[in-house]
C-alpha cells in the first residue's frame, strides 16, 4: 500500500523559506505512470493546488505562488520536496503531498499524505 | 484560471437521503474532473475520477456525472460515515483548481 508522509518545521518565521519533504513508501517514486504534487489548505478553508512535478522533471506551479515555489524530487531517497520562500501569515496552512495519476482520459490525486500544519509567525 | 463553483455550500440531510452536489466550471473541461471527500482532521480521499469513474474501494452509492461545464456528485442513500466536506477539482488545464467545498451535515 502506497504511503506518503510529510515532514518539516511546523513553525516558520515571516520572510523565511518554508521547506517540506514528502517521503514515499510502498511504491516507486520513479514510475513514469505517476506524478507528485503539493496542495495546501488554510485552517477552516478550501484546497489550493501549489504545484506538481512529473517523471520528465517538468514542473508546473500555481501562478499565484510561482515566483516563490520550487518542487524537486530526490529519487535516491524516494522523496520530493517543496520550498516556498518569503512566507507571510497568509501561507499558514496544512500542507499535503499527493501522488497524481494520469492517462489519456483521467488525471487526479489518488494518494495523499496525512498533512502537516505549518504556521508562519515570529 | 478555470473557476470551479460548487452548490450548495452546505446541505443538511438525514441518513438514507439522496444528496446531489453540483460543480460548475467557468469553461469547458470535458470530463477532466475528480471528486474528493474530506473528513475533519483528515486528508482528502478520491471518490470519483474522469467525472464518472468510481475509485476502487469507494461504495457504489457514490456516483458522478456530467461533462463540459456542469457536473454532479450523487450519494444515493446517505450513510453516517458520509457526513463530510466534498470538493471537485478540474484537471483540464493548469493551474489545477478546486471548488470551494460542500459540507454535508446531519439534519
Amino acid at each position: 500500500q502506497l504511503q506518503l508522509q510529510e515532514s518539516g518545521p511546523g513553525l516558520v518565521k515571516p520572510s523565511e523559506t518554508l521547506s517540506l519533504t514528502c517521503t514515499v513508501s510502498g511504491g516507486s517514486i520513479s514510475s513514469s505512470s505517476f506524478y507528485w504534487g503539493w496542495i495546501r489548505q488554510p485552517p477552516g478553508k478550501g484546497l489550493e493546488w501549489i504545484g506538481s512535478i512529473y517523471h520528465s522533471g517538468s514542473t508546473y506551479y500555481n501562478p499565484s505562488l510561482e515566483s516563490r515555489v520550487t518542487i524537486s524530487v530526490d529519487t535516491s531517497k524516494s522523496q520530493f520536496s517543496l520550498k516556498l520562500s518569503s512566507v507571510t501569515a497568509a501561507d499558514t496552512a496544512i500542507y499535503y503531498c499527493a501522488r497524481g495519476s494520469a492517462s489519456y482520459y483521467y488525471d487526479h490525486f489518488d494518494y495523499w499524505g496525512q498533512g502537516t500544519l505549518v504556521t508562519v509567525s515570529s | 484560471d478555470i473557476q470551479m463553483t460548487q452548490s450548495p455550500s452546505s446541505v443538511s440531510a438525514s441518513v438514507g437521503d439522496r444528496v446531489t452536489i453540483t460543480c460548475r466550471a467557468s469553461q469547458g473541461i470535458s470530463s477532466w474532473l475528480a471528486w474528493y471527500q474530506q473528513k475533519p482532521g483528515k486528508a482528502p480521499k478520491l471518490l470519483i475520477y474522469a467525472a464518472s469513474s468510481l475509485q476502487s474501494g469507494v461504495p457504489s452509492r457514490f456516483s458522478g456525472s456530467g461533462s463540459g461545464t456542469e457536473f454532479t456528485l450523487t450519494i444515493s442513500s446517505l450513510q453516517p460515515e458520509d457526513f463530510a466536506t466534498y470538493y471537485c477539482q478540474q484537471a483540464n488545464s493548469f493551474p489545477r483548481t478546486f471548488g470551494q467545498g460542500t459540507k454535508v451535515e446531519i439534519k
